[in-house]
């Protein structure tokens, strides 16, 4: 599997936006970008996935770089419930198993 | 929504008993469900892969003789820890996909051997 490397952790303000970066410099054509989020004592929540072209939805953008070997997830306007662990995990197409890495730690102050 | 059911959300079992956890969706097929397990300030670690009908896939490292996945139907998978131990005391979760692209995760049972 393709690894990711995250920042271990951040911080925010409340209200402001997040940019999440990703690094993942072996992506194969194939692979998925896909992002988690774990708040405490939960198991995951979906937050989005994308390929090769930039993602909005309710949650969140994921803007993919144009040779792909990096992504940033954006949270337009933090809010104190954004506070969670965030994961940025590479899925190739055929479907299978998500391997986690250590993820980033997202704080964020009022 | 794709919605997967974990149950208990919480155990504490006697060392040396066996402990079942309950992983259902509710509103979808799965042929596939996960079973991760995550310790305190660490990230989730894939324990096995849990294929309808047929024997589960486990991960290198993982006992398949402690850690029985039963998934006999296409909306239940069942872990079962055996002769729990105290080192066994984590936080479990099960996940399945509902299609090629997301994954739905359980809310976790949180496991005590005492």
């Amino acid at each position: 599997d393709a690894k990711t490397t995250q920042p271990n952790s951040m911080e925010s303000n409340e209200e402001e936006p997040v940019h999440l970066p990703c690094n993942h410099s072996t992506i194969s054509g194939t692979d998925y970008i896909h992002w988690y989020r774990q708040l405490p004592s939960q198991g995951p929540e979906y937050v989005i996935h994308g390929l090769t072209s930039n993602v909005n939805n309710r949650m969140a953008s994921l803007a993919i770089a144009e040779d792909r070997k990096s992504s940033t997830l954006i949270l337009h306007r933090a809010t104190l419930r954004d506070a969670a662990v965030y994961y940025c995990i590479l899925r190739d197409n055929q479907g299978g198993k998500l391997i986690f890495g250590q993820g980033t730690e997202l704080s964020v102050k009022p | 929504g794709a919605v997967v059911s974990q149950h208990p959300s919480r155990v504490i079992c006697k060392s040396g008993t066996s402990v079942k956890i309950e992983c259902r969706s509710l509103d979808f097929q799965a042929t596939t469900m996960f079973w991760y397990r995550q310790f305190p300030k660490q990230s989730l670690m894939l324990m096995a892969t849990s294929n309808e009908g047929s024997k589960a896939t486990y991960e290198q490292g993982v006992e398949k003789d402690k850690f029985l996945i039963n998934h006999a139907s296409l909306t239940l998978s069942t872990l079962t820890v055996t002769s729990a131990h105290p080192e066994d005391s984590s936080f479990y979760i099960c996940s399945a996909s509902r299609s090629s692209y997301g994954y739905t995760f359980g809310s976790g049972t949180r496991l005590t051997v005492v």
